[in-house]
């Protein structure tokens, strides 16, 4: 079975401009999460999406959305980029929201310049 | 407020000794805890799991301990390899919400 995908890999962008990441989840897995992972951050929690609805949200601006598509794929995207946008976005896949584990993709690792 | 702390930032070990790593949390409505391990350009890969109903989860070299009193978990893997080296991260979830993350420690196995 094949793992959780995350597209593109690595980015960089210049302040202001918005970007878009992708994830595809496991076969079978209905929710998808992401997060953000800084140095010395650890991995800080961004929403969970189930069923093409936002079910939770962290504590991060507006500028940051998402959205889930009727195949459970997900999209997240980052508006009017800061350099402190900079990191590892990670997205993780569950069978459905409450499951026990997560499985993570590699990451896109986003640098703003 | 961080409700997941891994107070250690990174621990050295040798091959073949036991690795402990350490986790501590505060909210006491937290009823499962997980540790993932995180190698460097790669996502964390799931470890090893506990329920709070549990004290004590076993999965070949890996065990983790709960001391729900103590609002404590710590992860032993014995015995370490040098391929164990790196971040791992404690987790911990309250019901059907999120994952909440610790920032990890870096663990080094050397030979």
């Amino acid at each position: 079975k094949a793992g959780v995908t995350q597209t593109p890999r690595y980015l960089i962008k210049t302040r202001g401009q918005q970007v878009t990441l992708s994830c595809s989840p496991i076969s079978g897995h209905r929710s998808v999460s992401w997060y953000q992972q800084t140095p010395g951050q650890g991995l800080q929690f961004l929403f969970e999406y189930f069923s093409e609805t936002q079910r939770n949200k962290g504590n991060f601006p507006g500028r940051f959305s998402g959205r889930q598509f009727s195949n459970s794929r997900s999209e997240m995207n980052v508006s009017t980029l800061e350099l402190g946008d900079s990191a590892l976005y990670l997205c993780a896949s569950s069978l459905a929201m409450g499951s026990e584990t997560q499985y993570f993709g590699p990451g896109t690792r986003l640098l703003v310049l | 407020d961080q409700q997941v702390k891994q107070n250690s930032p990174s621990l050295s070990v040798q091959e073949g000794r036991i690795s402990i790593l350490n986790c501590d949390y505060t909210n006491s409505m937290f009823d499962y805890f997980l540790w993932y391990k995180k190698y460097p350009a790669e996502g964390p890969t799931f470890l090893i799991s506990i329920s709070s109903i549990k004290d004590k989860n076993e999965d070949g070299r890996f065990t983790v301990f709960l001391n729900k009193s103590a609002k404590h978990l710590s992860l032993h893997i014995v015995p370490s390899q040098p391929g164990d080296s790196a971040v791992y991260f404690c987790a911990a979830r309250d019901g059907y919400s999120t994952l909440t993350f610790g920032k990890g420690t870096m663990l080094l196995v050397s030979p």
